[in-house]
């Protein structure tokens, strides 16, 4: 599985953009990218995926350049509930192998007023 | 959406007994769930996986014997922690797939503390 690695930490105030990029280097072709949002003592849940490009909800976009090799996840406008861990994962759908199982050590965002 | 029930939230035993975590699938058929541990202001672990009706997998340095895991059916895995000791005072977390989805759901979390 591909390695990822994140900032391990990051600071806001309320109401900015933040932006949280991951590389991951040696991603493979069958890759997908997901996020997951993790407060404490709380499982992590699911915040968005993408394979390329730009992808949008209601919570988030992901944004992947052509090569792949690293994503930027941007929370617009963040509020002091957004203060949690967030992971990047870098998985292999085609092989059902297991995905993105390997959570690394994530960044730990912190929203201030 | 997807809900992963994850029962119990919090337990605390004495060293020397067991432990039964379970793991539901509320409203899909899981063929794959996945268990982690975290330790205080760490990653997620994984554990080992989990297929229905099948022996689970377990990473490098898990002991199985210690560990075990049971997925009966297509919507509940458990986890037993036998004879638990300090050391396993962990926070254990169960996930489950779809199975066509790159996507987990996530359990809330269990919380053991062995005394």
């Amino acid at each position: 599985l591909a390695k990822t690695t994140q900032p391990i930490s990051m600071d806001s105030y309320e109401g900015q953009e933040v932006n949280i990029t991951c590389s991951h280097n040696n991603i493979a072709t069958n890759d997908y990218i997901t996020w997951y949002q993790q407060f404490p003592s709380q499982g992590p849940r699911f915040i968005i995926q993408g394979y390329k490009t730009k992808v949008t909800n209601e919570v988030a976009s992901l944004f992947i350049p052509a090569d792949r090799k690293s994503s930027t996840l941007s929370l617009p406008r963040v509020s002091l509930s957004d203060t949690a861990v967030y992971y990047c994962l870098v998985g292999d759908a085609v092989r059902n192998s297991g995905y993105a199982l390997n959570f690394g050590k994530g960044t730990s965002l912190l929203v201030t007023p | 959406g997807a809900v992963v029930s994850q029962h119990p939230s919090r337990v605390i035993c004495k060293s020397g007994t067991s432990v039964k975590i379970e793991c539901r699938s509320l409203d899909f058929q899981a063929t794959t769930m996945f268990w982690y541990r975290q330790f205080p202001k760490q990653s997620l672990m994984l554990m080992a996986t989990s297929n229905e009706g099948s022996k689970a997998t377990y990473e490098q340095g898990v002991e199985k014997d210690k560990f075990l895991i049971n997925h009966a059916s297509l919507t509940l895995s458990t986890l037993t922690v036998t004879s638990a000791h300090p050391e396993d005072s962990s926070f254990y977390i169960c996930s489950a797939s779809k199975g066509d989805m790159e996507k987990l759901f996530f359990g809330s979390g269990t919380q053991l503390s062995v005394l």
